[in-house]
């Protein structure tokens, strides 16, 4: 079966730190991922996707970036975070025919 | 470009339908879909429909999608408290990468 994994669960940073967040799926190959934010009283806002290594699209420019180093693994990443960057990520695989499933979050406070 | 709209909140008692609507913009979207987000956990995906498509069901869900309108709703029938949650819309875009444009989210309050 195929599992969405992110790390960690919540983070606590201050305002001008760095970030990395993690997601991993399993089970799969090739899979085209997705990063997406949810800020409070918020709808889903789509960040980046990446249909393969190296290869990354953003859809809003930003205070972020991601890589995506192996198959498996999307990354997301700050150098020094705001304020605005407090939210919910959430990292997402495509499956089948359009249709993607989404892993647990990472709950992100920045003070 | 893009947009989904969602109304922000229903409340509905134990036991009674719920209809949870919503209204898109992009007439060439592929899919349409209806996720759920309990506290504090990632989105679920409830059901999808094919946008050739008008009608679906899935168990106690029924999803009706009127094309001409742009409008797609998900009736939830005989509601339960675990029911209670927060539901997305989101469409498909033809961007060819699947990317998918949310609504805002509606929240459910199932009271006993």
């Amino acid at each position: 079966s195929q599992t969405i994994h992110q790390w960690p669960a919540t983070l606590v940073q201050p305002v001008g730190s760095p970030l990395s967040l993690e997601c991993t799926v399993e089970g799969t190959s090739n899979p085209n991922l997705y990063w997406y934010r949810q800020a409070a009283g918020r709808g889903l806002q789509l960040l980046f996707y990446s249909v393969g290594i190296g290869q990354i699209s953003s859809e809003v420019p930003q205070n972020l970036s991601a890589s995506r180093p192996q198959d498996r693994q999307f990354i997301l990443s700050s150098k020094k975070l705001l304020l605005s960057d407090s939210g919910f990520y959430l990292c997402a695989q495509r499956r089948g025919s359009d249709t993607q499933y989404f892993g647990p979050g990472t709950r992100l406070t920045v003070l | 470009g893009e947009d989904v709209e969602q109304s922000l909140f229903l409340s509905v008692r134990e036991g009674d339908s719920s209809v949870i609507n919503c209204t898109y913009t992009d007439s060439s979207s592929t899919y349409l879909y209806w996720y759920k987000q309990e506290p504090g956990a990632g989105l679920q995906l409830l059901t999808y429909i094919f946008s050739n498509m008008d009608m679906k069901q899935d168990q106690r869900l029924t999803v009706l999608l009127n094309k001409k309108d742009k409008h797609l709703s998900l009736r939830i029938a005989d509601t339960q408290t675990g029911d209670s949650a927060i539901y997305f819309c989101a469409e498909s875009s033809d961007s060819g990468y699947s990317t998918l444009t949310f609504g805002k989210g509606t929240m459910l309050l199932v009271s006993p």
